[in-house]
């Protein structure tokens, strides 16, 4: 099946500084990613859809200057925390869809500012 | 619009018991759905899918019928083990647009 991979996995950082997180399809192309939010013993929360090429889309309520999108590849989607601060901890979740409209999901990374 | 209602949890079994957990979505026009697991701390894996009325998706002993009559894509598994607790997303995907719906998820615990 198709692989999407994440990195990293942990991240701790200090307030006031930035984080990248890339999201990978190992196996496949992807057009479109996303990235997601989970709050803990919660749903995915959309965040943006990630095109190859083109700016991103940001679902609202989501700063697209705090969280910066770059779909440089069609294989790979990075998202940047800017200025993080503490209320940005969460797991983020990438995903990539392939042709038949399925998502693959990444394992996720757990941020943590301090 | 669009959108998917799952059975709440959290739901706790003994092993070998029958496991159903309902979902039901409203769409405009024909979705794809599908069953997601998530594992505690992991992401999400494609558990199974379906992409049209009554097909019925299946994976590791897991089962789910599109029902365009009911709107519905429950899932069932006839015999659990501890190794299936985690938590469970019912998705739809619309034809037109990128999004994906998801359930609220649903916790399912198996007990020895």
């Amino acid at each position: 099946g198709a692989v999407v991979s994440q990195h990293p996995s942990w991240v701790i950082c200090k307030s006031g500084t930035s984080v990248k997180i890339e999201c990978r399809s190992l196996d496949f192309q992807a057009t479109t990613m996303f990235w997601y939010r989970q709050f803990p013993k919660q749903s995915l929360m959309l965040m943006a859809t990630s095109n190859e090429g083109s700016k991103a889309t940001y679902e609202q309520g989501v700063e697209k200057d705090k969280f910066l999108i770059n779909h440089a590849s069609l294989t790979l989607s990075t998202l940047t925390v800017t200025s993080a601060h503490p209320e940005d901890s969460s797991f983020y979740i990438c995903s990539a869809r392939t042709s038949d409209e399925t998502q693959y999901f990444g394992p996720g990374t757990r941020l943590l500012v301090l | 619009g669009n959108s998917v209602t799952q059975m709440e949890g959290p739901v706790t079994l003994s092993e070998e018991a029958f496991l159903t957990i309902n979902c039901t979505y409203t769409a405009t026009g024909y979705p794809s759905l599908f069953w997601y697991v998530q594992y505690p701390g992991e992401g999400l894996q494609l558990l199974l899918k379906a992409t049209k009325a009554d097909d019925k998706g299946s994976n590791k002993g897991f089962e789910a019928t599109y029902r365009k009559e009911t709107t519905s894509f429950h899932l069932e598994k006839g015999s659990v083990q501890v190794s299936d607790s985690a938590v469970y997303f019912c998705a739809l995907s619309a034809r037109t647009g990128n999004q994906f719906y998801f359930g609220t998820g649903t916790s399912l615990t198996v007990i020895p």
